[in-house]
């Protein structure tokens, strides 16, 4: 069975700080999808990246930027610079290519708290 | 624009009601999904939909039924029989079924017993 566990469950910061959140999973398929997702205050899933088993190549999207490192399933996403209109709450979210119907799993998520 | 419209935002319900949730799509996906969201938790999946006239239970369906008679609607009812219904609701939907394509998600319900 597919598993996410989310390292910290909040993380509070200072304006310009950078931001490191852990994700770690468990899936006993080959192929596989994994997500990061904000929730900001109105409640709305907001999709940020995504990245499949067989592409371990990690990259940078403005603010963002992600580590993935199959030897060790995790899956860990950084803001550079954060505002605090990155305040919000994270979540990792893995999905397997041959599970029915896309079912994604998430963690329990991290709340990110950027201060002024 | 297209989207995931969720209604109501707010939802209050006595003890032994009924109560459907809504939710439409116009984004064309074949595969819709309902989660649960308890407070400072994760999101845990009730059921979900590959395609019209057919859904799957997810990890908590008990107490919860849903119905998909056309590709953009996807309506959740919340029965007597869920003992601990009150929690945010959330639908998506996604285009893809094997996983790779990310959900879209609606803006919520919050759901409160009385």
């Amino acid at each position: 069975a597919q598993k996410v566990t989310q390292v910290q469950t909040e993380i509070s910061v200072v304006e310009k700080e950078d931001v490191t959140l852990d994700c770690v999973y468990e899936t006993r398929d080959t192929t596989y999808y994994l997500f990061w997702y904000k929730q900001p205050p109105s409640g709305e899933l907001v999709f940020l990246i995504r990245r499949n088993s067989f592409d371990e190549q990690n990259e940078i999207s403005g603010r963002y930027s992600w580590n993935f490192q199959k030897s060790t399933s995790s899956f860990n996403f950084t803001i550079t610079a954060s505002q605090v209109v990155d305040s919000a709450v994270y979540f990792c979210a893995l999905s397997e290519a041959w599970a029915a119907g896309n079912k994604l799993t998430f963690g329990g998520g991290t709340r990110v708290l950027v201060k002024p | 624009d297209g989207g995931i419209t969720q209604s109501p935002k707010y939802l209050f319900r006595k003890e032994g009601q009924n109560v459907t949730l809504s939710c439409e799509q116009n984004l064309n996906h074949d595969a819709m999904y309902w989660y649960r969201q308890d407070p400072g938790q994760g999101l845990r999946l009730i059921y979900y939909s590959q395609i019209v006239n057919d859904f799957q239970k997810g990890d908590i369906a008990e107490g919860y039924s849903v119905s998909r008679e056309k590709k953009e609607s996807f309506p959740l009812t919340v029965t007597s029989a869920q003992k601990n219904p009150t929690a945010f609701y959330l639908c998506a939907s996604s285009i893809d079924i094997g996983g790779e394509g990310e959900a879209f998600f609606g803006q919520g319900t919050r759901l409160t017993v009385v």
